[in-house]
Order: structure tokens, then sequence, then C-alpha cells
């Protein structure tokens, strides 16, 4: 079946440092969308990929979806200790309804 | 807060217990969806709901049970339930099941603990 990787599975940085997630299907995906989830809280949208080689940003996030379509990046420039919690991938195979997601990335940023 | 609102928050139930999870979303929504979080594993897609079918179930043990009665409100019955069922149950709704340029929105979930 679909699968979808993410790594790193724990990353820790110092407040102000860059910090990256990747995530890989095993599969071409008709798109794929970003997650975060704070620590006691329930996962929340971010944003959603659609095209081949696109690249989106929301303030110091930068997400892109490869050109193959099998893979995606979360970058977070210069983190704050707002960013922790944990970032999730869920992609969604081409002529297929279901969105699989990733085991996520949890990130903590030490002050 | 979110427009999908999940009662209880918190629910502990012995093993021979049978309980409901409630979820009720106002967003117009049609699709609705369970989603088990255990820690240390991915979210697990166990029910989907589209315009009131049940279009997927994941190979759940039928100690679950699933309702919708309409698009705005889903049920996870629960009944006879194992300590390993102890996790987050997240309730999540779409504007429709292809869910096309839309994210998911989700509940604010059920911490499960079964003693």
């Amino acid at each position: 079946g679909q699968q979808v990787m993410q790594i790193p599975q724990y990353q820790h940085v110092q407040e102000g440092e860059d910090f990256t997630t990747y995530c890989n299907s095993s599969t071409t995906l008709s798109n794929i969308q970003w997650y975060k989830q704070r620590p006691g809280g329930h996962p929340v949208f971010l944003i959603q990929l659609v095209k081949s080689g696109e690249v989106k940003k929301q303030k110091r996030l930068t997400f892109q979806f490869g050109e193959a379509k099998k893979n995606s990046s979360l970058h977070i420039t210069a983190t704050q200790t707002t960013d922790v919690g944990t970032y999730f991938c869920a992609g969604r195979r081409e002529y297929g309804n279901k969105l699989v997601f990733g085991a996520g990335t949890i990130l903590r940023v030490k002050s | 807060e979110t427009g999908v609102t999940q009662t209880p928050r918190h629910l502990v139930m012995g093993m021979t217990n049978k309980k409901s999870l409630k979820c009720e979303q106002h967003l117009g929504h049609n699709a609705m969806y369970w989603y088990k979080q255990s820690a240390k594993k991915p979210l697990e897609l166990m029910f989907v709901y589209s315009l009131e079918e049940r279009v997927e179930n994941n190979s759940v043990p039928s100690r679950f049970s699933p309702e919708c009665p309409n698009s705005s409100h889903l049920f996870l019955h629960l009944h006879t339930l194992q300590p390993e069922d102890s996790a987050l149950y997240l309730c999540a709704s779409s504007q429709d099941r292809s869910n096309y340029g839309y994210g998911y929105t989700f509940g604010s979930g059920t911490r499960l603990t079964v003693v």
C-alpha cells in the first residue's frame, strides 16, 4: 500500500537555527498537505501543494513539492519557541481519495 | 473553536464499559473522519463518511462502531475495549472526500484511557 515516510523523527535546535523536515512517498502523489500539532493539541492544516516543483512560503516557513511529486519538504528559517510541535505531511495518491499521513517530525526549540 | 467539536475531552473507561465519542462540525463539510493517534505511531485512519455514507473502514476491530446520523454529526461507539486502545481519538472533516484544495479540520480530540 501507499506509504509516506518522514524524516527526521526528532529534531532539537537552538532558537534561531533553521529546521527542515522531509517527506517521501512510495507512489506519485496528486497533492501533499502539511499540518502542525502543538504539544497537547490537535493537527492544524498549514498548506497544500499540488503542482510539480511547487514552492510556497508562509512567513518563515517554506514548503516544496518535488519535481516527481514523490517528495516534499518543510523548511523553517530562524526557528522560534512558538515553532515547537510535530509537523506532519500527508499525501494523496494520484487518482485516489485516501490521505496518508507520515509519522511526523517532532521539533523542539531551545531558547 | 476549530469548527469541529469533540466530546468528551477525556474519558476513562473499564474494559467492560460501553461509551460513545461525539463529534460535531459547523463548517458545512460533507466528509467526516475518525483517526486514532497513539504515541510514536502515525495517524491511523479508522473510518470515513462521505455524505453520511460510510466509504472506508480500515480493518478496525468491531469493538469500535461508527455512526453518522447526518452530515454534521459523527459518533464512535465503544464497547469491550482493550488497554491498547488507549489513545487520542481525533475527528476531522473536509469539504468533500476528494478534498482538492482543502485541508482537514481536526477537532481537539478525546483522550481515551482504558483501564
